[in-house]
């Protein structure tokens, strides 16, 4: 079956402008968690959807928000572009989310931001 | 504020050495703790992941990692590492609180 995909794959911005990624999971899968790679703070955890509502969030300025939609795939926005946005978005999807015993995640190839 | 450590930044070790990397987590109470690996090239994977339970946890590729709790420590082992275990591995760890990622340990397996 087909794998988490993110579109756009590379993207380039402005400071001050906004963006949205996108994220379609795993056919099945409800829940969505959405984390941020940069060389210097690592990896950051940003927010999970499940079932259309935000189960958990990370420690991340408002300019961050996110949304899922009834066939399960989500949606990042990030506002007003910093330059210290510029990083690795990864998402990644499962059945019910990590609690569940068996239970594992499948990561997307992540979407790549520069902000000029 | 919640923390993950990971204290080796590089490992290298030889193919068929063991492996443990360590982590240690800064916050009492519940504690859910995970470790993932990226491999050159490929997307993040969950290795795997302790919840409540048996303190020894295996996973995916032969993995495997123990919760410690009087040691604050979820370190990572494989008996007997192969080249293709070349990667980054993170630990990480949540409770009442966000998900938080240690830096990261770079192993690099040589034959």
């Amino acid at each position: 079956k087909a794998g988490v995909t993110q579109t756009p794959r590379y993207l380039i911005k402005t400071r001050g402008q906004q963006v949205t990624l996108s994220c379609s999971p795993i056919s099945g899968h409800r829940s969505v968690s959405w984390y941020q790679q940069t060389p210097g703070q690592g990896l950051q955890f940003l927010f999970e959807y499940f079932s259309e509502t935000q189960r958990n969030k990370g420690n991340f300025p408002g300019r961050f928000s996110g949304r899922q939609f009834s066939n399960s795939r989500s949606e990042m926005n990030v506002s007003t572009l910093e330059l210290g946005d510029s990083a690795l978005y990864l998402c990644a999807s499962s059945l019910g989310g990590l609690r569940i015993p068996g239970e594992t995640q499948y990561f997307g190839p992540g979407t790549r931001l520069l902000v000029l | 504020a919640q923390s993950v450590s990971q204290h080796n930044h590089h490992v290298i070790l030889s193919e068929a050495a063991s492996l443990e990397l360590g982590c240690n987590y800064s916050y009492g109470g519940t504690v859910n703790l995970f470790w993932y690996v990226q491999y050159p090239g490929q997307h993040l994977q969950l290795l795997l992941k302790y919840f409540s339970g048996d303190p020894l946890v295996k996973g995916i590729k032969g993995f495997e990692a123990e919760f410690i709790k009087s040691k604050f420590s979820f370190n990572l082992r494989k008996p007997s590492v192969q080249w293709s275990d070349t990667a980054e591995y993170f630990c990480a760890g949540s409770g009442n609180t966000p998900l938080v990622f240690g830096k990261g340990t770079r192993l690099s397996v040589i034959a």
